[in-house]
């Protein structure tokens, strides 16, 4: 199965401030990721995404890098705000299923005013 | 546009009591369709994934089983309900193979 895991549980950050949260996977067949946000008692909010023949993608305020050779992605909030405050997780899809998407346990990031 | 709905939000239940969460997808046609469970503070569990009407994929070997009679309707069900159980119950649903899982707000379901 897939492994999919997150460096730190919980990150702070100060208002204003750059946020960077990882996620490591073990699956080299994986080769679709996506990041979710996931606010207190709500579904996952699609952030962004990547494949695997892209290293870097860019969104509103958020990038998120994917090195392949190590098998790391990570999601980087520009100038966090209070509204960012919420649990992030990763998904990496099942490589030869493309049924299947694997989470890790997620990050919570609180921003401080 | 494309929406997921998914009901009840909340539900307490003793055990041994049975269990149907329902979920719709709209604006859409012939959705892959997901069923996870999210312990409080964990990540997410996929427990059935569905390609088309019938065809139900189980993950982990439970309590539950699922069902989609529709083209856009999943149903989670349990016939008896135990403890271990209780968490937080989110369906979603896919365009097709291998592209982003978009969810539905959760229920919660409280075992007692």
């Amino acid at each position: 199965g897939e492994n999919v895991g997150l460096h730190l549980p919980t990150l702070s950050v100060q208002e204003g401030d750059n946020s960077i949260i990882n996620c490591a996977y073990s699956n080299s067949a994986s080769d679709y990721f996506i990041w979710y946000k996931q606010e207190s008692g709500k579904g996952p909010q699609f952030i962004i995404d990547i494949r695997s023949n892209m290293d870097k993608r860019q969104g509103q305020r958020v990038t998120v890098l994917l090195n392949k050779t190590v098998k790391h992605l990570s999601l980087q909030i520009a100038a966090t705000q209070p509204g960012d405050s919420a649990v992030y997780f990763c998904a990496a899809s099942g490589g030869y299923n493309f049924n299947k998407f694997y989470f890790g346990s997620g990050t919570k990031l609180n921003v401080k005013p | 546009s494309q929406t997921i709905h998914q009901w009840p939000a909340t539900l307490v239940q003793p055990v041994g009591s049975p269990l149907s969460l329902e979920c719709t997808v709209e604006g859409t046609s012939n959705p892959n369709l997901y069923w996870y469970r999210q312990a409080a503070g964990r990540g997410l569990q996929l427990l059935f994934y569905s390609v088309g009407i019938g065809q139900i994929s189980s993950e982990v070997p439970q309590n539950l089983s699922a069902s989609r009679p529709q083209d856009r309707q999943f149903i989670l069900s349990s016939k008896k309900l135990l403890l271990s159980d209780s968490g937080f119950y989110l369906c979603a649903w896919s365009v097709i193979q291998g592209n982003t899982i978009y969810f539905g707000e959760g229920s919660w379901l409280t075992v007692v």
